[in-house]
């Protein structure tokens, strides 16, 4: 079955700190793979997306995420943390048009 | 462009009560969605759309129904809303898949749904 994985429904960084947030998916999802964020009552926005280009990607707001094929991962990180980066974080995976979203991973960070 | 609007942004039904949950799109997309979001279940898809006159379903359709007449518009009908359509519900559209487009899905602000 295709699923997508997030490890930690709940993370905590002190501000400057580095975040990783972790995304596994099955190999049996299409080699579409995104990374959305929500801040508080509003829809997703993109981060970043793998086009298969590049296995090292770049988004907005200094984000990046690194497709691991051997390892069916993609992690979400970020050097430095602000505080303005709460919020909660989605990856999702998907084919033609459909996507499969893990269940989110609430990003908190301390002063 | 306004990208995907959704109203009503905020709606309390009574059990039995129907309503519309209107969805609009002003980029051209193909494929349209409608998805509802539980506290610590992620996104889960109700219906979804690949153009004009298609739907189909998707994870969770029960109790929901679809209509695609245009390209614009996508609305969902909850007919005999339950407590457990208590949910926020986001529309979503992307464009048809091709050179350069990795099907990027663009999502509305939400519909907040309490069903009491």
């Amino acid at each position: 079955a295709q699923s997508v994985t997030q490890l930690g429904s709940h993370v905590s960084v002190s501000e400057g700190a580095l975040v990783l947030l972790r995304c596994n998916y099955s190999s049996s999802v299409p080699p579409y793979l995104f990374w959305y964020v929500q801040y508080p009552n509003q829809g997703l926005q993109l981060l970043l997306k793998y086009t298969s280009a590049a296995t090292l990607v770049k988004g907005i707001n200094g984000f990046e995420a690194e497709f691991k094929k051997s390892e069916t991962s993609f992690h979400l990180t970020k050097p430095s943390a602000h505080m303005s980066d709460a919020a909660e974080y989605f990856c999702a995976g998907g084919g033609a048009y459909k996507y499969i979203f893990g269940t989110g991973t609430r990003l908190k960070v301390l002063a | 462009n306004a990208g995907v609007t959704q109203t009503p942004k905020f709606r309390i039904l009574k059990i039995g009560q129907s309503m519309t949950l209107q969805c609009t799109q002003d980029m051209n997309h193909n494929y349209m969605y409608w998805y509802r979001q539980d506290p610590g279940m992620g996104l889960k898809l109700i219906y979804y759309s690949v153009g004009a006159g298609i739907t189909d379903k998707g994870e969770v359709p029960n109790g929901y129904n679809v209509s695609r007449s245009t390209t614009e518009d996508f609305p969902l009908r909850l007919e005999l809303a339950a407590p457990s359509q208590t949910s926020v519900y986001f529309c979503a559209s992307s464009p048809l898949a091709g050179k350069g487009s990795y099907n990027e899905q663009f999502f509305g602000p939400g519909t907040r749904l309490t069903v009491l």
